[in-house]
């Protein structure tokens, strides 16, 4: 069982939908981060979080440690949404960055 | 500010040959991390460098190893190449290490190392 677990894998989207994506980890962590890979592979860093929520734009992100498990929030979602999304946690014990398998998402128009 | 570069871009190496691929970080950024991405293994870490020191290394054999210079470029090499290397290795700076103070990371455009 992968330590860090994303759900769902791939997800299909109507331009304006809400949008969730939750990620569940079994390691105790310092951190955890949220991460948005484009077509082409370049990455981008969205959230990180020890605690609580952050919002930027129309992105929301929250973490609740006792339960071990985050969630990703688009709001009005948009067709250059469309992407990979990555969550990753920095291992309490090892200082490694754990890497989910990722959540394709595409949102259509 | 500059963002994180990588060279070369692309790379097209054969089985038993070695290869070394170069990471300049954002300017004032002491920590280089590198990572391995497959489509069948997904992302994976290979090590973490703060002020010249391999700060963490992860599952990987000896034959990918690693340095960071003075001026916290880092270079990470693979030697005896195999064909499971081929990847898209990706590097991220940051201002500190990754634990404790979990400072954010910038990603580079990756390299995609192709091996025949």
């Amino acid at each position: 069982k992968n330590e860090v677990e994303q759900s769902p894998q791939n997800l299909t989207a109507q331009e304006g939908e809400f949008i969730t994506i939750n990620c569940s980890y079994s390691v105790g962590i310092s951190a955890l981060h949220w991460l948005q890979q484009h077509p082409g592979g370049g990455i981008v860093s969205l959230f990180m979080l020890s605690s609580g929520k952050k919002k930027h734009g129309r992105l929301i992100a929250t973490i609740n440690i006792q339960e071990k498990h985050s969630s990703l929030h688009i709001t009005a979602s948009h067709p250059r949404d469309s992407a990979v999304y990555i969550c990753a946690v920095v291992s309490g014990n090892t200082d490694k960055l754990i890497f989910g398998t990722g959540t394709r998402l595409q949102v259509f128009p | 500010k500059a963002g994180v570069t990588q060279t070369p871009r692309y790379l097209i190496k054969t089985r038993g040959q070695q290869v070394t691929l170069s990471c300049s970080p954002i300017s004032g950024h002491r920590s280089v991390s590198w990572y391995q991405q497959t489509p069948g293994q997904g992302l994976q870490f290979l090590f973490e460098y703060f002020s010249e020191t391999q700060r963490n290394k992860g599952n990987f054999p000896g034959r990918f190893s690693g340095r960071q210079f003075s001026n916290s470029r880092s270079e990470m090499n693979v030697s005896t190449l195999e064909l499971g290397d081929s990847a898209l290795y990706l590097c991220a700076s940051s201002l500190g290490p990754l634990n404790p103070q979990n400072y954010e990371q910038y990603f580079g455009p990756g390299t995609r190392l192709t091996v025949t």
